[in-house]
């Protein structure tokens, strides 16, 4: 299986500031034949269902706001927020789509307000 | 907009059979792959299994022997059952869609449509 470690667990940002997530991978995500990384992020907030925010480490998904940003590549991956806003209070999770179809996911990152 | 719906017993025995639908809306199930996930209060997020809209199954190998998954094409549901449970398969169930291939044949293995998820407890 493809283990998805994510740092820090928990992280408190100030508004308007940055706010950084990784996301380390046990092994490479990068699809050599398209040389893509198979690797999502998602939001997900008290009492709802995660949401799609990026996509092939970092394809940011339709309505998704351009604060949201996602790099790297193989087996080290960063979501960043440009611009913390309230509405971004969340627990952030990564998931590899490499080792289809035995998807897994990070442990998650909560992000909350300084 | 495509909807998921999930719909089940919210409460079920040990050493019985969690059954869980999830009913799609607003566009086909045929053609793309139905994932259920799991998550425990408080913790992450645990991928149980696929079906397609074929009825071709795949299982997470440290729940396959658990599992089964079914597809109605004429009601758009598909269904999870997942047996002899314990108070460790307690979570919230979501049902999701896995976004698939596009026209130029790339891979998008991540979830862009989620059902709004069901409590399952698992107690006597």
């Amino acid at each position: 299986d493809i283990v998805m470690t994510q740092s820090p667990d928990s992280l408190a940002v100030s508004l308007g500031e940055r706010a950084t997530i990784n996301c380390k991978s046990s092994q490479s995500v990068l699809y050599n034949s398209n040389n893509k990384n198979y690797l999502a992020w998602y939001q997900q907030k008290p009492g709802q269902p995660p949401k799609l925010l990026i996509y092939w480490a970092s394809t940011r998904e339709s309505g998704v706001p351009d604060r949201f940003s996602g790099s790297g590549s193989g087996t080290d991956f960063t979501l960043t927020i440009s611009s913390l806003q309230a509405e971004d209070v969340a627990v952030y999770y990564c998931q590899q789509y490499y080792s289809t179809p035995l998807f897994t996911f990070g442990p998650g990152t909560k992000v909350d307000i300084k | 907009q495509v909807q998921l719906q999930e719909s089940g017993p919210g409460l079920v025995k040990p050493s019985e059979t969690l059954s869980l639908t999830c009913t799609v809306s607003g566009g086909s199930i045929s053609s793309y792959y139905w994932s259920w996930i799991r998550q425990p209060a408080g913790k992450g997020l645990e991928w149980i299994g696929r079906i397609y809209t074929s009825g071709s199954t795949n299982y997470n190998p440290s729940l396959k022997s658990r599992v089964t998954m079914s597809v109605d094409t004429s009601k758009n549901q598909f269904s999870l059952k997942l047996s002899s449970v314990t108070a460790a398969d307690t979570a919230v169930y979501y049902c999701a869609r896995e976004r698939g291939y596009d026209s130029s044949g790339y891979y998008y293995g991540d979830f862009d449509y989620w059902g709004q998820g069901t409590l399952v407890t698992v107690s006597s």
